[in-house]
């Protein structure tokens, strides 16, 4: 699975949107981006994923350039419950391939 | 629909004893993944099993650790012998057979701590 760089931490203004970059310069064709987000240690939450169209949920957005070489996870109305470690991972889906995590963003919400 | 369930949630150990960790995953859910998470870092993959089967445990350490997923009951960790070097957080996730996104989801942990 290809290697993704995140920036170790951000600050986000409560109720604003905040924007979070991966870059996974390395990722092959049929690998798909997934993002997970870890509140306080507690289990990871699935957030998100998409393989090449921008992709929307009810918790966030996903827009991954054209090139797949990099994407942005988006969270429209940021607010203090998101505060958490984003984890932005590539790999192909197939059931049984387990998810690498590396160390995330946390993310911080001010208010 | 329950989530997946973990416990204990807090376990504590000296040296030598066994430590046994329980997973139950979501309703429906025939995969379950261990992974173990060290203070200050990520996840790290340890196990993937299907019921009665062990499909991958590349991420397992050699000796000491087992897990298993029997065909009624939740899947089980155990670490024989436990080390200092064991206390961290545990953590389990289930996945669907037939699930066309492959997520998964993750129980609460369960944090050992080795004295």
């Amino acid at each position: 699975d290809a290697k993704t760089t995140q920036p170790p931490s951000m600050d986000c203004a409560e109720g604003r949107a905040a924007n979070l970059p991966c870059n996974h310069s390395t990722i092959s064709g049929n690998e798909y981006v997934y993002w997970y987000r870890q509140i306080h240690s507690q289990g990871p939450q699935y957030i998100i994923h998409g393989l090449k169209n921008n992709e929307t949920n009810e918790m966030a957005s996903l827009i991954i350039t054209e090139d797949r070489k990099s994407s942005t996870l988006i969270l429209p109305h940021a607010t203090l419950r998101d505060t958490a470690v984003y984890y932005c991972i590539v790999r192909v889906q197939e059931t049984g391939n387990q998810f690498y995590f590396g160390t995330g963003t946390s993310l911080t919400v001010i208010p | 629909n329950a989530g997946v369930m973990q416990n204990p949630r807090h376990l504590v150990r000296r040296r030598g004893q066994e430590a046994r960790l329980r997973c139950s995953p979501m309703k429906g859910h025939s995969h379950v993944y261990w992974y173990r998470q060290l203070p200050e870092e990520g996840l790290k993959f340890m196990v993937y099993l299907q019921k009665e089967n062990i499909i991958d445990e590349s991420g397992m350490p050699k000796e000491r650790f087992s897990a298993e997923f029997p065909k009624e009951g939740p899947s089980i960790l155990r670490i024989q012998q436990v080390v200092r070097g064991d206390s961290a957080a545990y953590f389990c996730a289930s996945s669907h057979l037939s699930s066309t996104t492959y997520e998964q989801y993750f129980g609460p942990g369960t944090r050992l701590t080795v004295t």
